[in-house]
């Protein structure tokens, strides 16, 4: 069964400063999707990004990164240039072809003015 | 940008009682889910449905559990004999095809008295 571990439950970073959230899962999977969800006081659901497994490329959404490592079943989120707004929690998801969103047990992230 | 919407916010019921959740997907997607969170643990999958029948369903989505995609434009999650333990908040989600992001709403809340 396909598994998402999020191993910090909770990181804090100074406005401006940079962040990186760890995100590992296991799968025997080759093709399949990753995914990072915010989840902000108001309990809404927001995806942040996402990647496909079969591209090398690293995906980027403005101030967001992730570094997929395929290999190493990997998948962390930057933040860049931290904003009061980014303190939620975030939620990595897995999700092969076709399936159903298997998350993390989240990070919650505090932005520090 | 379009949404998806459900109804109410807020929720509370009598123990045993039945209660159905409503949700309006985006209009143009075809799939459609329901996920729980329990307060302070990971987003859950329920169900997903697509072609008015359920495509997969968790071992948590009993005999209590029922969905329903009444008209054209409503998605109902149906629980009967409500327990306490089903006190979460409770996520719709949709996306045009499977392979798609997945779609959140702002969630109900689920409280059983």
């Amino acid at each position: 069964a396909q598994t998402v571990t999020q191993s910090q439950p909770e990181m804090s970073v100074q406005e401006a400063e940079t962040v990186t959230l760890s995100c590992t899962y296991d799968t025997s999977e080759s093709d399949y999707y990753l995914f990072w969800y915010k989840q902000p006081p108001s309990r809404q659901m927001i995806l942040v990004i996402r990647q496909e497994a079969y591209k090398q490329q690293n995906a980027t959404e403005n101030r967001f990164s992730v570094n997929f490592q395929k290999a190493a079943k990997s998948f962390s989120l930057k933040i860049s240039d931290s904003q009061l707004g980014d303190a939620a929690m975030y939620f990595c998801a897995y999700r092969r072809q076709g399936g159903k969103l298997i998350f993390g047990q989240g990070t919650e992230l505090s932005v520090k003015p | 940008e379009p949404e998806v919407t459900q109804t109410p916010s807020h929720q509370v019921t009598q123990m045993g009682q039945e209660v159905i959740l409503r949700c309006v997907p985006i209009s143009n997607h075809l799939y459609f889910y329901w996920y729980r969170q329990i307060l302070g643990q990971k987003v859950e999958f329920l169900v997903s449905f697509y072609n008015n029948e359920i495509s997969e369903k968790s071992e948590i989505f009993d005999d209590q559990f029922s969905v329903e995609r009444p008209d054209g434009s409503n998605f109902t999650l149906k629980i009967r004999s409500t327990k306490l333990e089903d006190s979460a908040m409770y996520f719709c989600a949709s996306s045009t095809d499977r392979d798609q992001p997945q779609h959140f709403g702002d969630g109900t809340r689920l409280s059983i008295l």
